[in-house]
């Protein structure tokens, strides 16, 4: 069964950076979108941003463009979402989910645990 | 980008009720809307795909409809699993964005 592991839980000082890691198994890695997701504490689902990892064509939200920067290494089957320099305000649950897109079927069908990112001083 | 305005964002219900969350979208979406289920401290999990398509492994008492700018999520007799946060999402034009989920409660 296909399935995405995310990399652990993050606690951070504002201005660090961190690169939080998504490894798909199973399938196609190369073969189907990989977005992020945020969910702030106590809050709903955010659309950041998603790549194709067979070419890396990335397209980002423009409430998340310039923010974070999200990558992906095929050999690897590994995707990333990655800060510069971190705020308060990233205090989140980052999910990353696969994109599914056939005949009819165009959702994330499979999602990773989530990634706990804290940042403080 | 097209918002999707969900209704209501908060509901109390009792097991065997019929539940129905509405969603609306800015513009028209044609039928790319996807709706999830989501429980505290788990990842969200796919229900229903290109607006009333139900995802393999999902219990047939949930039941998707609508196409264009209106949507709706029904839940024909609610059991005690299904208390949980659903939100709705667009894929028919970036950003792909969500409703802004419908907490279901018991009553």
């Amino acid at each position: 069964e296909a399935q995405l592991v995310q990399s652990g839980p993050e606690v951070k000082k504002p201005g660090e950076s961190l690169k939080i890691s998504c490894k798909g198994s199973r399938y196609t890695f190369s073969g189907h979108w990989i977005g992020w997701v945020r969910q702030m504490p106590g809050k709903g689902l955010e659309w950041m941003g998603i790549i194709y990892p067979d070419d890396s064509d990335t397209r980002y939200s423009p409430a998340f463009q310039g923010q974070v920067t999200i990558s992906a290494d095929k050999s690897i089957t590994t995707a990333y979402l990655h800060w510069s320099s971190l705020k308060a305000s990233d205090t989140a649950i980052y999910f990353c989910a696969r994109r599914e897109m056939s005949t009819k079927l165009d959702a994330f069908d499979i999602w990773g645990q989530g990634t706990m990112v804290t940042v403080s001083s | 980008d097209i918002q999707l305005t969900q209704s209501p964002s908060f509901l109390s219900a009792s097991v065997g009720d019929r539940v129905t969350i509405t969603c609306r979208a800015s513009q028209g979406i044609s039928s790319y809307l996807a709706w999830y289920q989501q429980k505290p401290g788990k990842a969200p999990n796919l229900l229903i795909y290109g607006a009333s398509t139900l995802q393999r492994g999902v219990p047939s008492r949930f039941s998707g409809s609508g196409s264009g700018t209106e949507f709706t999520l029904t839940i024909r007799s609610l059991q005690p699993e299904d208390f949980a946060t659903y939100y709705c999402q667009q894929l028919n034009s970036y950003p792909h964005t969500f409703g802004g989920g419908t907490k279901v409660e018991i009553k």
